[in-house]
């Protein structure tokens, strides 16, 4: 167990839903960090919050939004979604910005159908 | 900003044998580098980082990595592969307070 919790494991839901992934940053962690894990394009970086203010956006999707709140667990919000959404969506903690690692949850698996 | 490559998308060795994956970086400041593990099913692991000093950094499950300023490169190492090693592995960039870049990441598998 990493510290770091992601509900749901695992999400089945069909084209044009909306689903919300949520994150549980590790025990004194303030940032929080979304990737998406594709098969055909690696790890990209979705977004970043940091003591509930974003900090930094990647290759994050109109469609998709996040946000953090008060007691720092994060949610991921995906809507009308689109088959090529399917992926692992990853989320990571981190003590503050500058040379500290991450640490990473177990993935929640996003299936569109 | 910062990037990281990973030349090579898989990596076979034999057990017992002594593997590399490599990894280059581009970063406008001093670099934070970082190899992480993805096991089937799981999150991505910790293995070692280079923040300063050695070049020479000592991690998890017998691994390490050289830094190499002049040649921005940050390759993983480990003298004696195991067949337990096979997975993904990850090399990382942090620049300062930016977010971690990862590369696109390198498939070893370890034959008997």
């Amino acid at each position: 167990d990493s510290g770091v919790t992601q509900t749901p494991k695992h999400l089945i839901t069909a084209t044009g839903q909306r689903v919300t992934l949520r994150c549980s940053p590790r025990s004194g962690d303030l940032s929080v960090y979304w990737y998406q894990q594709s098969l055909d394009q690696g790890l990209q970086f979705l977004i970043q919050y940091y003591n509930g203010e974003e900090r930094a956006k990647g290759n994050i999707l109109e469609r998709f939004s996040a946000q953090q709140f008060p007691d720092l667990h994060s949610e991921l919000n995906l809507s009308s979604l689109e088959l090529g959404d399917s992926a692992l969506y990853f989320c990571a903690s981190s003590v503050a910005q500058g040379n500290y690692g991450y640490t990473f949850g177990s993935g929640t698996r996003l299936t569109v159908v | 900003a910062q990037s990281v490559a990973q030349p090579e998308d898989q990596v076979n060795v034999a057990e017992g044998n002594p593997l590399t994956v490599k990894c280059t970086y581009s970063v406008s400041g001093n670099p934070y580098l970082f190899w992480y593990v993805q096991y089937p099913n799981r999150g991505l692991q910790f293995l070692l980082k280079y923040i300063t000093g050695d070049n020479l950094v000592k991690g998890s499950y017998g691994f390490e990595a050289e830094f190499n300023k002049s040649q921005t490169s940050f390759h993983l190492k480990k003298p004696s592969a195991l067949v337990s090693d096979s997975a993904l592995y990850f090399c990382a960039v942090r620049d300062g307070g930016n977010d971690m870049r990862f590369g696109a990441g390198t498939r070893l598998t370890v034959k008997p």
